[in-house]
């Protein structure tokens, strides 16, 4: 079954700091990967993604993710975050023929002005 | 695009009662799908939708579950004698169809289900 592993839980970063969390999924076929950023009483929005082509991705807010097929991985990374980035980061993906999505557990980042 | 709305936003229930939700999805978006989300965890998939047509349940989905898509527009989902365990956030999410971005979903606000 497919499946998607966060490895950080909960994240505390200071302003500036650089930012890196972890994802890794099982799934021996193509895969399509996101990751969904969820603001502090906001709804679920998609950050970025990767289908095909270039594994470096941009998304928004200066979000970039990195998808290494060998390693079943795709890291986001921001190098200098904001106190506005405070928030739960979800990687997810999808596989499956009708399109569902398999999330991780999610990290939650909190970041110090 | 006014996005995906749900309604209620808020559920409290005593167990034992059935609840009902609502999603609009966008408009032109022919594909929905339903999750649930608990403490601590992921958004878990439970049931999706083509048009009207449900066309794939998760085993999360107990019998005590209805959805339903009249006329491929808005979508319902029913749950049954609720139980505590049905406590979660349940979220809708929809996507086009067409080849432009097949799988970028786009999320609800969700309804905060409480069973007390």
């Amino acid at each position: 079954a497919q499946s998607v592993s966060q490895h950080n839980h909960h994240v505390i970063l200071s302003e500036a700091a650089s930012l890196e969390l972890g994802c890794n999924y099982s799934y021996g076929g193509t895969v399509n990967l996101f990751w969904y950023v969820q603001y502090p009483g906001q709804h679920l929005q998609l950050l970025l993604k990767y289908f095909s082509g270039d594994p470096l991705v941009k998304g928004i807010k200066g979000f970039e993710a990195e998808f290494i097929k060998s390693k079943f991985s795709f890291n986001l990374r921001k190098p200098s975050v904001q106190w506005s980035d405070t928030a739960e980061y979800f990687c997810a993906v999808n596989g499956g023929s009708q399109g569902n999505l398999i999330f991780g557990k999610g990290t939650k980042l909190s970041v110090k002005p | 695009d006014t996005g995906v709305s749900q309604d209620p936003r808020h559920k409290i229930t005593k167990r034992g009662q059935n609840v009902t939700f609502r999603c609009d999805p966008i408009s032109e978006h022919n594909r929905l799908y339903w999750y649930r989300q608990t403490l601590g965890q992921g958004p878990e998939f439970l049931t999706y939708f083509q048009n009207e047509a449900q066309l794939e349940k998760s085993r999360l989905l107990s019998d005590r579950f209805s959805a339903e898509r009249p006329k491929g527009s808005f979508s319902t989902l029913e749950i049954q004698r609720t139980e505590q365990g049905d406590s979660a956030m349940y979220l809708c999410a929809s996507r086009s169809g067409s080849a432009g971005s097949p799988y970028e979903q786009y999320f609800g606000p969700g309804t905060r289900l409480t069973v007390t």
